[in-house]
């Protein structure tokens, strides 16, 4: 079974970049079969899409955060991250790193990670 | 973007009652690409249905889905102490999106 885990800094300043890094276990990113996506929460609201990133490093963004995202994958660590430049408090919220069946659904979630923009 | 709204934004109901929750699509949606989670406070979402019917692994079968093209439903039948949660939609047409969620309560 497939198991995530988000880590990165819980605070970050306004205009910095926010930097999340996930690490898969349970199974290889470079073995195919999912799309590794993020998705965030803000607080006491519903689910936003932020991306996802194929092992091959093909990409999908949300379109109203795709100026300001950057997603990647290190097969060789086993991780891929998100980075999300610009923030203000508005990027405040909780960060999910799951799995996505491609074209289809969310199966594993890692356990989310609560990042605030504040100075 | 397909917008997915979802009705009632609180469903209040006893233990042992039936849920149903719906999942309205600004447009078509191919029910391959139709799912629906349930999230407890402090958790992340767990899947409970895909392909708008297929009940996830572990998932008891008193959740159901069913609907096509632009209405989807989830049932509880019997509501147990552990499903007030909140339940979201979600559907892969041209880009994911999710709905905005409905809480089910304790009544």
């Amino acid at each position: 079974q497939v198991q995530l885990q988000e880590s990165g800094p819980g605070l970050v300043k306004p205009s910095q970049t926010l930097s999340l890094t996930c690490t898969v276990s349970g199974g290889s990113i470079s073995s195919g079969g999912y799309y590794w996506s993020w998705i965030r929460q803000h607080p006491g609201k519903g689910l936003e899409w932020i991306g996802y990133i194929y092992y091959s490093g093909s990409t999908y963004y949300n379109p109203s955060l795709k100026s300001r995202v950057t997603i990647s994958v290190d097969t060789s660590k086993n991780q891929f991250s998100l980075k999300l430049s610009s923030v203000t408090a508005a990027d405040t919220a909780v960060y999910y790193c799951a799995t996505m069946i491609p074209r289809s659904h969310l199966d594993y979630w890692g356990q989310g990670t609560l990042v605030t923009v504040s100075s | 973007e397909i917008v997915l709204t979802q009705s009632p934004g609180t469903l209040s109901l006893s233990p042992g009652e039936r849920a149903t929750l719906s999942c309205r699509a600004s447009q078509s949606v191919s029910s391959s690409y139709l799912a629906w989670y349930q999230q407890k406070p402090g958790q992340a979402p767990r899947l409970l249905i895909y392909g708008a019917s297929s009940r996830a692994t572990g998932i008891p079968d008193r959740f159901s889905g069913s609907g096509s093209g632009t209405d989807f439903t989830l049932t509880i039948s019997r509501l147990e102490p552990e499903d007030f949660a909140v339940y979201y939609c979600q559907q892969y047409g041209s880009s994911p999106t999710f709905g905005q969620g409905t809480k089910v309560e304790i009544k």
